[in-house]
């Protein structure tokens, strides 16, 4: 089945550094998706990329669609305490109505 | 937009027992989907509908496990004869068929059998 990797699983960084992470994939992805999550809540959706090539913003983070369809990276520029949590990569599982979910990335921050 | 609502948010039951749990999708959403999340794993698809119509089970989705949709608007899963390792958070969400961005997920049901 498809799987995605990512890495790092975990980043302890200082407060104000960038950061990124990236997402692999065993299979070919039309649509890749990152995910942020705090404790006890569900992910909420932090960025859409459709086409390969493909880099988009929002605010301090830009993710890029990689130009082999495998793999996707996230950066976060100038940190601060509420970027804590765990980052998901996804893309449209077999038959596209689902989701198939990397492990996450876990980003703790020393202020 | 009241976002995706579940309920409970938290359950503790004794193995065996039987749990259910509630999901209220965005009002206009047609399609909902659950997920379960395990401590340290990303979400894991179980089944979605489209209005009333379950139209995809994963294989993770034992016989211990039904879900409903019975009017196309709000969505009930049932865990029979609860198990631990049914343990985790299990996440609902919903999408609007032919809207492209991902869907939006619900806050979960964090459940712990004991």
């Amino acid at each position: 089945g498809q799987q995605l990797n990512q890495s790092p699983q975990s980043m302890f960084i200082q407060e104000g550094e960038d950061v990124s992470m990236n997402c692999t994939s065993s299979s070919i992805f039309n649509t890749w998706l990152w995910y942020k999550q705090d404790p006890g809540e569900g992910p909420v959706l932090l960025i859409a990329l459709y086409k390969a090539g493909e880099l988009t913003s929002n605010g301090r983070l830009t993710a890029q669609f990689g130009i082999t369809r495998k793999d996707s990276f996230l950066n976060i520029s100038a940190s601060i305490p509420s970027d804590v949590g765990i980052y998901f990569c996804a893309g449209p599982g077999e038959g596209a109505q689902k989701l198939v979910f990397g492990q996450g990335t876990r980003l703790t921050i020393n202020p | 937009d009241t976002g995706v609502s579940q309920d409970p948010r938290h359950k503790i039951t004794k193995r065996g027992q039987n749990v259910t749990f509630r999901c209220d999708p965005i009002s206009e959403h047609n399609r909902l989907y659950w997920y379960r999340q395990t401590l340290g794993q990303g979400p894991e698809f179980l089944t979605y509908f489209q209005n009333e119509a379950q139209l995809e089970k994963s294989r993770l989705l034992s016989d211990r496990f039904s879900a409903e949709r019975p009017k196309g608007s709000f969505s009930t899963l049932e865990i029979q004869r609860t198990e631990q390792g049914d343990s985790a958070m299990y996440l609902c969400a919903s999408s609007l068929v032919g809207r492209r961005r991902g869907y939006t997920f619900g806050s979960g049901t964090r459940l712990t059998v004991v």
